[in-house]
């Protein structure tokens, strides 16, 4: 069965970084892409980027560009956002999710979430 | 970058039909995607491509897509129903492909 396991929750000082891993399983990691998507407290979700498994093609919302990257490990089928110069404004939850094969974009099985709290 | 709008709430009865409306700018020529979040859960993909159902979502769900508005139908409700539905399209010609709207809480009276 499909699966997507994130790593632990994360408290982060203003001005550090912070790397989310998330495991795949039960699928052919390089068929897919995955989103990340996060939810702060109480607020809807935000988009904030894809990446192609296959060739690490990358898209990030823009508002993040410049502090976000994504990456994937094929070797052990793990996807990494790393977001940088934390702000109060990025306590949220984040998910990665299996999206887009070759004929649309939607995700399918989504990861458990990782709450990352940036304060002082 | 593409704007999905969505209503705060939706409320109705247990056994009647909600419907959840997202609409957008020509969004009939979009690929739209529901998804449902209950609380301290990850979202839950219920319709994807306008109307089309994953495995193991009840017929219950549906959706439609169309002019400027996407609906997604929720026949004979049921009280494990009531969460926060969200609307996504894939729009690739934006600087925000993956766009959500704002979310609907859906409560079940």
């Amino acid at each position: 069965q499909v699966q997507l396991v994130q790593s632990g929750a994360e408290v982060k000082k203003p001005g550090a970084s912070v790397k989310v891993s998330c495991k795949a399983s039960g699928y052919t990691f390089t068929s897919y892409g995955i989103s990340w998507v996060r939810q702060a407290p109480g607020q809807g979700l935000e988009w904030m980027g894809w990446i192609s498994a296959y060739n690490g093609n990358t898209n990030y919302a823009q508002k993040l560009q410049g502090r976000v990257t994504m990456t994937t490990d094929t070797s052990t089928s793990t996807a990494y956002m790393e977001l940088r110069s934390l702000r109060s404004d990025d306590t949220a939850v984040y998910y990665c999710a299996r999206s887009c094969s070759s004929t649309s974009c939607y995700s399918d099985y989504w990861g458990q979430g990782t709450l990352v709290t940036v304060s002082s | 970058s593409y704007v999905l709008t969505q209503p705060p709430s939706v409320s109705v009865a247990p056994g009647q039909t909600a419907r959840i409306t997202c609409g957008g700018n020509n969004i009939g020529s979009k690929s739209v995607h529901w998804y449902q979040q209950k609380p301290g859960q990850a979202p839950v993909l219920v319709v994807y491509d306008d109307s089309d159902r994953p495995s193991g979502i009840p017929e219950r769900f549906s959706g439609s897509n169309s002019g400027n508005t996407a609906t997604l139908t929720i026949s004979r409700v049921e009280a494990g129903d009531e969460a926060d539905y969200y609307c996504q399209v894939w729009d690739s010609s934006s600087d925000h492909p993956g766009v959500f709207g704002g979310g609907t809480k859906l409560t079940v009276l």
